[in-house]
């Protein structure tokens, strides 16, 4: 059961790089999302996507973009890393249901911009 | 804008003492509620999950509640261990699948 999958683990970028960070998922979840977490803090959302097709911003969008390749991938693309963007980052999917509609994560990726 | 608070930020305990984290959202229109659990460095355990329509969930030591009217929900550990040690973070789903989580608060037992 891989459920979903985060690549890379690990990143270090010199300020003004580009990179991709990469997440799929297997259980044939509508929903995706990617969240930063910072020392100390909760999980903030950069964007999701509530269906394949689909993409909205969440609370911190500026400096991402992402693309919903198809139903099982979701990416998150840094343009021009900024140290600010140094920070953990999950991905997350979940059904399209209201109800008993559990989110499941990956383990995350480090990320340093230096 | 749903907005989600934990409080208290952080929470020390002797071991065997009760734990009660509460965590609150400002809007009551929401899916459900998920509380999970994070180790330094790691990704997120879920621990419970509770639907809109329901007012509490249990597993083992483990004792979710919620009233949506008044937007709360509190986890309620049993006889706290040193293993509990962690954060604990709960997050809303509402219209459009919008998932938000609270800031989390670090429990930290002592044996």
């Amino acid at each position: 059961n891989a459920g979903v999958t985060q690549t890379p683990k690990f990143q270090v970028l010199k300020t003004g790089q580009s990179m991709t960070l990469q997440c799929a998922q297997d259980m044939n979840h509508n929903s995706m999302y990617w969240y930063r977490q910072d020392p100390g803090m909760g999980l903030r959302l950069i964007y999701y996507s509530a269906s394949e097709g689909t993409t909205d911003k969440g609370e911190v969008p500026n400096g991402y973009n992402v693309s919903r390749l198809n139903k099982r991938e979701f990416s998150l693309r840094l343009e021009s890393a900024a140290p600010s963007q140094t920070s953990v980052y999950f991905c997350a999917s979940s059904p399209m249901k209201a109800g008993h509609t559990e989110a499941f994560f990956g383990q995350g990726t480090r990320l340093t911009v230096v | 804008k749903q907005e989600v608070t934990q409080i208290p930020a952080a929470l020390s305990v002797p071991e065997g003492e009760n734990l009660v984290l509460n965590c609150s959202f400002t809007d009551s229109a929401i899916y459900n509620l998920q509380w999970f659990r994070q180790d330094p460095g790691k990704g997120l355990t879920s621990l419970l999950l509770i639907q809109s329509s329901q007012r509490e969930q249990t597993s083992g030591r483990l004792n979710a509640s919620l009233d949506k009217s008044s937007g709360r929900s509190t986890l309620y550990i049993a006889a706290s261990q040193p293993g509990d040690s962690a954060t604990y973070l709960c997050a809303v789903k509402a219209a459009g699948n919008k998932l938000t989580f609270g800031g989390g608060t670090r429990v930290l037992v002592k044996p």
